[in-house]
């Protein structure tokens, strides 16, 4: 059971338009979400957070949108630029007694910045 | 300072042989966690350690087991290997386990584990 969707395994978008990249969960005990970015060989980088408590979180040319009735987070990349060309992960976590359980993530949303 | 680093960078393993990944943990975390990369599943937690107890423990059968030391550095082993292990597996540490500190974990480039 995937508690955590991407639905599009890859996005195909031209340079200066705006990317957004979609995630719904399942687990309504989910209050942190993230994103993450990952280009090949390399680990995950940290790109953006939410707090269940907001509905918008903005870094730069980086938005996440939180829906939590819908249970659906979107990421937004405005303007996209070629360097944007990674996996993006989707990740939320529960916070239970005394920490955080791990990272639950979707299975990454491949983003082709097209010039 | 040092990011984390994960030894060996790949490995290639036989069916029902062990094995041991190392992750070095960036200077003054105590929190790290292990997950398992593959192309059907994405990524999936595989365990957390925090002050060398095991605090968390993600969907995986008994062969895959890990342990944390006092400096904080972890390993994790997979026995009797399947094909199906075959995977880039990936270590992420963080200051605190809980917390937003610990949600932005900082993750390793990972060890590429072939099975065959």
């Amino acid at each position: 059971d995937q508690q955590v969707k991407q639905n599009s395994p890859s996005l195909s978008v031209q340079e200066g338009r705006i990317s957004i990249l979609n995630c719904d969960y399942t687990n309504s005990m989910f209050d942190y979400f993230l994103w993450y970015k990952k280009y090949p060989a390399e680990g995950p980088t940290f790109l953006i957070s939410i707090s269940s408590i907001k509905d918008k979180n903005e870094d730069g040319r980086f938005t996440v949108f939180l829906n939590k009735s819908a249970k659906h987070l979107s990421l937004h990349i405005v303007p996209s630029q070629p360097g944007d060309s990674a996996v993006y992960f989707c990740a939320a976590v529960v916070y239970s007694g005394g920490g955080a359980d791990g990272l639950t993530f979707g299975k990454g949303t491949h983003l082709i910045i097209q010039p | 300072k040092a990011g984390v680093t994960q030894t060996p960078r790949y490995l290639i393993k036989t069916r029902g042989q062990q094995v041991t990944l190392s992750c070095s943990p960036i200077s003054g975390h105590r929190s790290v966690s292990w997950y398992q990369q593959t192309p059907g599943q994405g990524l999936q937690f595989l365990f957390e350690y925090f002050s060398e107890t095991q605090r968390n423990k993600g969907n995986f059968p008994g062969r895959f087991s890990g342990r944390q030391f006092s400096n904080s550095r972890s390993e994790m082993n997979v026995s009797t290997l399947e094909l199906g292990d075959s995977a880039l597996y990936l270590c992420a540490s963080s200051h605190i386990p809980g917390g937003e500190a610990n949600t932005e974990a900082f993750f390793g480039q990972g060890t590429r584990l072939t099975v065959v």
